[in-house]
């Protein structure tokens, strides 16, 4: 089983349209969790850390729920300019390496 | 620009020669980590470094694939009698010990081998 699951998508949306990508991760032992935006043939950048409470970055908002290993974001107000391939990405306790997801392609449409 | 550099951003190669890249980290990040990354994949971990110790290798670091950090500093990964296989885009990434392990990416080295 892959450590972080997502669904790759694509996913088609207008701009202006609220969008929410979801990921799973397979171990509980997990500690830190991010999304990570990936332009196209680019390097991946963080996008933002999730934290057990939530937390929200202007548009942005992270989500996680530690029961059902899962981690959410969601985008309001699409811009063109969110087109970007999202990074589901995990760490767990101890270790130094990231787990990344393979990915969920959005594209916002004028 | 204060960001993780690489070099080169690509390369081309036949099948079985030797390559290497360098990659040099944010300059108070003590930690480096190298990953790879084929189409339509999430990034893979290689290896990582605090300052120059080598502390984890991935089982998909083969015994083809050296990576150091001799200074602490900036990092060496060579592959050696390269393969089809090896063609992917090689990221290094680095990180402050400690913290929330956020790792901050260089623009990575495309490599292609023919």
């Amino acid at each position: 089983r892959k450590e972080v699951e997502q669904d790759p998508g694509p996913f088609n949306v207008p701009e202006g349209a609220t969008v929410a990508f979801n990921c799973t991760y397979s171990n509980s032992a997990s500690q830190s969790f991010f999304w990570y935006r990936q332009d196209c043939r680019k390097e991946p950048k963080l996008l933002m850390s999730v934290y057990s409470s939530g937390n929200e970055d202007g548009r942005f908002t992270a989500q996680l729920n530690r029961a059902s290993q899962y981690i959410s974001l969601l985008i309001r107000d699409s811009k063109l300019s969110d087109s970007a391939t999202y990074l589901c990405v995990v760490s767990k306790t101890g270790a130094n390496n990231l787990f990344f997801g393979t990915g969920t392609r959005l594209t916002v449409i004028p | 620009d204060t960001g993780v550099s690489q070099d080169p951003r690509h390369k081309i190669t036949k099948r079985g020669q030797n390559v290497t890249f360098r990659c040099d980290p944010i300059s108070e990040h003590n930690r480096l980590y190298w990953y790879r990354q084929t189409l339509g994949q999430g990034p893979e971990f290689l290896t990582y470094f605090q300052n120059e110790a080598q502390l984890e290798k991935s089982r998909l670091l083969s015994d083809r694939f050296s990576a150091e950090r001799p200074k602490g500093s900036f990092s060496t990964l060579e592959i050696q009698r390269t393969e089809q296989g090896d063609s992917a885009m090689y990221l290094c990434a680095s990180s402050e010990h400690g913290g929330s392990y956020e790792q901050y990416f260089g623009p990575g080295t495309r490599l292609t081998v023919t």
